[in-house]
């Protein structure tokens, strides 16, 4: 059964500063992994998609990393803004087109 | 805009009541499913449906019911709702075989069970 883990829960950074989420998974057979935010209340909107063949992916300030056989993908916020405030969640889709979500991280950013 | 529509978006029962949320996608994807999301729990998957005319229980199928309507509806049905289905419940839709496509969500609808 595939298991996802994010580190850290909860992340407090002051605005500017890089930052790192992290996030690994236990069955290396996956297809693909994708990173959401979801904001207090709201939905889940998709941030980036990294397909089982590649290594990274970039979209503005976020890019997001694979290291399928190791078991872990890293999430890069650069220049931290406070509207990058949310819950920032990874998900992996194994075999039976099955999608596992980690607990997410909170990341608060202070102006 | 295109994306996946659920409704309602809050609903307070009371313990025995009955109800179905709906969700609708614009998308033309052919899976369709339902997570509940709780503190310390993360998502988990209650049931989903892989093309029109089939379904298949989840991690936690236990207490619901599905119905996928067409190629664009799946609904999600609580016969006799207890405060352990108090949640938030998202659906979401995807293309299956492209591994190049994500997992699109719905807004949520927030259950509480009285």
């Amino acid at each position: 059964k595939q298991e996802v883990t994010q580190i850290p829960a909860a992340l407090s950074v002051p605005e500017g500063e890089n930052l790192v989420l992290n996030c690994s998974f236990t069955d290396s057979a996956i297809y693909n992994l994708q990173w959401f935010r979801q904001d207090p209340g709201k939905g889940l909107t998709s941030l980036l998609l990294i397909q089982s063949s590649q290594r990274e992916q970039t979209s503005g300030r976020l890019n997001a990393s694979l290291d399928k056989s190791s078991g872990r993908s890293t999430l890069y916020i650069a220049a931290s803004q406070p509207g990058d405030s949310a819950t920032y969640l990874c998900a992996v889709l194994s075999s039976g087109s099955r999608l596992t979500f980690g607990e997410g991280t909170q990341l608060t950013v202070n102006p | 805009n295109a994306g996946v529509t659920q409704t309602p978006k809050f609903q307070v029962l009371k313990t025995g009541q009955s109800m179905t949320l709906q969700c609708a996608q614009d998308m033309n994807h052919n899976s369709m499913y339902w997570y509940r999301q709780d503190p310390g729990m993360g998502l988990r998957l209650i049931y989903y449906s892989a093309s029109e005319g089939t379904t298949d229980k989840g991690e936690v199928p236990n207490g619901y019911n599905v119905s996928r309507l067409n190629k664009r509806e799946f609904s999600l049905r609580l016969e006799s709702a207890a405060p352990s289905q108090t949640s938030v419940y998202f659906c979401a839709s995807s293309e299956v075989g492209r591994t190049n496509y994500g997992y699109t969500f719905g807004s949520g609808t927030r259950l509480t069970v009285v």
